[in-house]
């Protein structure tokens, strides 16, 4: 498997302009989570879902964050409009679930898509 | 809330030297345990884990071990090299929170030839 895919890897765009950001799970993975990466804040987890549903999302910091499973293959977070403060490495993670008694299974991160809003 | 804790870095070793990095947690459930590491310009990938008490997780030459009495999961490598230079993660997740993993925030190692 080629690993968890995300496009763009690098993304330069101006205040108040719309970003998607784009993921393709490993196949066969029931969870997808993503994160942001900043300087500041670390590593935070913005949303997640399972089986393309969405558990949790109250790490988005805002209404103009959105993320969208269509189905088990592909993700989106979209941002509109951008601002200077979303600058950021994002990534999608994901992972086969819980592992029955042996507890949470790891996550398989993707290279993460560097953001830039000037 | 689930929290991880790691100790303040960056933290700068020489090669061969021992490496220490603290990791404790607080949970309401039975966490499971991970370290995870990210070399400069990629994702996080999984260093270790371990998923119950006493457990000992070990890989590359690192070692964890889940210490429930002092709620603790510390990082060891006894002969560090110039290529473990990376950031350090550790993590917990519990099955109450379907597999979403709680982070600490990092801790930047280098290690100088």
């Amino acid at each position: 498997d080629a690993g968890v895919i995300q496009s763009p890897r690098h993304e330069v765009t101006e205040m108040g302009q719309e970003v998607t950001l784009r993921c393709k799970p490993i196949s066969g993975h029931d969870y997808l989570f993503w994160y942001r990466q900043t300087m500041m804040r670390g590593l935070e987890l913005l949303i997640y879902f399972n089986n393309n549903v969405p558990i949790d999302d109250s790490g988005m910091p805002e209404d103009r964050f959105s993320a969208k499973m269509p189905n088990a293959s592909f993700s989106t977070l979209k941002i509109q409009p951008s601002e200077p403060r979303d600058s950021a490495v994002y990534f999608c993670a994901s992972s086969p679930g819980l592992a029955g008694g042996f507890g949470p299974n790891e996550q398989f991160f993707g290279p993460g898509t560097r953001l830039t809003v000037l | 809330g689930d929290s991880v804790t790691q100790m303040e870095g960056p933290v700068t070793l020489s090669e061969e030297a021992f490496l220490t990095i603290n990791c404790t947690y607080t949970a309401t459930g039975y966490p499971s345990l991970f370290w995870y590491v990210q070399y400069p310009g990629e994702g996080l990938q999984l260093l270790l884990k371990a998923t119950k008490a006493d457990d000992k997780g070990s890989n590359k030459g690192f070692e964890a071990t889940y210490r429930k009495e002092t709620t603790s999961f510390h990082l060891e490598k006894g002969s560090v090299q110039v290529s473990d230079s990376a950031v350090y993660f550790c993590a917990l997740s519990d099955r109450t929170s379907y597999g979403k993993l709680t982070f600490g925030q990092g801790t930047i190692l280098t290690v100088h030839p």
